[in-house]
C-alpha cells in the first residue's frame, strides 16, 4: 500500500510556456500532499504543502504565482509551472500522507523537468 | 526552526560490510525519523524510520538506532550488497519533513 505516482515522469518545454504535473495517491487517500524541488546531488527542498480543498501554503522564497498547486481531491494534486524559465529546470517530487499521520510521507517518482 | 546534519557525505564499502550514516538533529521537539533511499532518476523510497518513544528499530539488514539525549539517530545496514547502492537520505519531523543532505553509500563487489 501507499502508492503514489507523478504524471509526467519527464517533460520538455520552450521558455514561456506553462507545464502541469500530476500527483496521484494510488491506493489511500491523502489529505495532505507535498511538492518537494530537487537540484542534481542535493537534497530534496519543500516548496508547498497542500490540504485537500484548501489553498496551498508555500514554504519562503517560493512564488505561489508561478508554482500553481491545486489539490482538489483526496487522490490528486497538480503543480503548474507558469511561464517556466531554464532556471526551473529540476527535479519535482511529491509525496503524499495520510489523515492523522501527517509525518509519514510517501513519495511520488519524480518528474523531470528541463526547459528549453 | 529544525536543522538536520547528515555524515558522510560518501561512504564507499565493500560488499558484505556494514555501512553507517549518522544524523544530528537541532529541535528536541521533533519526534519522528525516517530514513529514505532514492536511486538515481527515482524518487525517495521510505526504508525505515522510528518515533521518539523507541531506541531502536531492526528491520533485516537495515536498523536505526535513535539517542535522544544527544540529538542523533543512525542507520546501520549490514551485509551490503551492489543493490544498496544509493544515495540515503535522514530526515527529521514535528510536522514537516526536514532532510539532511544525503549520503552517497557506493557498495563494491
Amino acid at each position: 500500500g501507499a502508492v503514489v505516482s507523478q504524471h509526467p515522469s519527464w517533460v520538455i518545454c520552450k521558455s514561456g510556456t506553462s507545464v502541469k504535473i500530476e500527483c496521484r495517491s494510488l491506493d489511500f487517500q491523502a489529505t495532505t500532499m507535498f511538492w518537494y524541488r530537487q537540484f542534481p546531488k542535493q537534497s530534496l527542498m519543500l516548496m508547498a504543502t497542500s490540504n485537500e480543498g484548501s489553498k496551498a501554503t508555500y514554504e519562503q522564497g517560493v512564488e505561489k504565482d508561478k508554482f500553481l498547486i491545486n489539490h482538489a481531491s483526496l487522490t490528486l494534486s497538480t503543480l503548474t509551472v507558469t511561464s517556466a524559465h531554464p532556471e526551473d529546470s529540476s527535479f519535482y517530487i511529491c509525496s503524499a500522507s495520510r489523515a492523522g499521520v501527517s509525518y509519514e510521507q510517501y513519495f511520488g517518482p519524480g518528474t523531470r523537468l528541463t526547459v528549453t | 526552526g529544525e536543522n538536520v546534519e547528515q555524515h558522510p557525505s560518501t561512504l564507499s564499502v565493500q560488499e558484505g560490510d556494514s555501512a553507517v550514516i549518522k544524523c544530528t538533529y537541532s529541535d528536541s521537539a521533533s519526534n519522528y525519523f525516517p530514513w529514505y533511499k532514492q536511486e538515481l532518476g527515482k524518487g525517495p523510497q521510505l526504508i525505515i524510520d522510528i518515533r521518539s518513544n523507541v531506541g531502536e528499530k531492526k528491520d533485516q539488514r537495515i536498523a536505526v538506532t535513535l539517542n535522544k539525549t544527544a540529538k542523533h539517530f543512525s542507520l546501520h545496514i549490514t551485509e551490503t550488497q551492489p543493490e544498496d547502492s544509493a544515495v540515503y537520505f535522514c530526515a527529521g519531523s514535528q510536522g514537516n519533513l526536514i532532510f539532511g543532505k544525503g549520503t552517497k553509500l557506493s557498495v563494491k563487489p
